[in-house]
């Protein structure tokens, strides 16, 4: 079956730009996460949702993030006004049961956003 | 507060020899510990997971790792390294009902 994917694969935006990160989850997984990855770094955790509900945000940097996830499937992150820091993979994962982390979770192959 | 350590950033061993990356962690409660593996442009992948079940887990392509309490420790090893067994791994810990934490990871690369 089909894994967690991601789109786009890679983008660039100039600083100031707004963007949109889309993951698609495992079909049926309850929960979904985001994480990034700085250059040479582990993922951090960014939020969490089980279902539509966002659970936890509090690994989002900056109020220039937001994630949704409004029909329990499909979740867009959203960075607005983008910064040079921003710049980074952005990873998405799920997993089928909740709660947080004792489930595998499945990760997608990554966004990796370049602000110029 | 939870934390991960890999005590080496990158390691080199030739094709056929033993693999040994470290790992500690910290954790307030009892946790929940994972290797993840990820090769270039692919998504991470789980290689084996710690639950408080067995302290040597065994986990895919003949990874291992085992559980020691006294010294924080959750080493993964391999008895013999396969080109294709070349990526960045990571040590990772989880307790209760929070996220996620992962280590800096371990570039291992394999020389044939």
């Amino acid at each position: 079956g089909a894994g967690v994917s991601q789109s786009p694969r890679y983008k660039v935006a100039k600083r100031g730009q707004d963007v949109a990160l889309r993951c698609d989850p495992i079909s049926g997984h309850v929960s979904l996460f985001w994480y990034q990855q700085a250059l040479g770094q582990g993922p951090e955790f960014l939020t969490y949702f089980q279902n539509e509900a966002q659970l936890d945000k509090s690994g989002l940097p900056s109020d220039r993030f937001f994630a949704e996830r409004p029909e329990g499937s499909v979740s867009t992150l959203k960075i607005q006004r983008t910064q040079q820091e921003d710049s980074a993979v952005y990873l998405c994962a799920s997993s089928s049961n909740s709660p947080v982390g004792w489930d595998e979770q499945f990760f997608g192959p990554g966004t990796r956003l370049t602000v110029l | 507060a939870q934390s991960v350590t890999q005590l080496d950033s990158h390691v080199s061993v030739s094709e056929g020899t033993p693999v040994l990356l470290r790992c500690n962690y910290s954790s307030s409660y009892s946790p929940s510990l994972f290797w993840y593996v990820q090769h270039p442009n692919k998504g991470l992948q789980l290689l084996l997971k710690y639950t408080s079940a067995a302290t040597l887990v065994k986990g895919i392509n003949g990874f291992e790792a085992e559980f020691k309490k006294s010294e924080t420790s959750f080493h993964l090893t391999k008895p013999s390294a396969h080109m294709s067994d070349a990526a960045e791994y990571f040590c990772v810990v989880n307790s209760g009902n929070t996220p996620l934490v992962f280590g800096k990871g371990t570039r291992l690369s394999v020389i044939a």
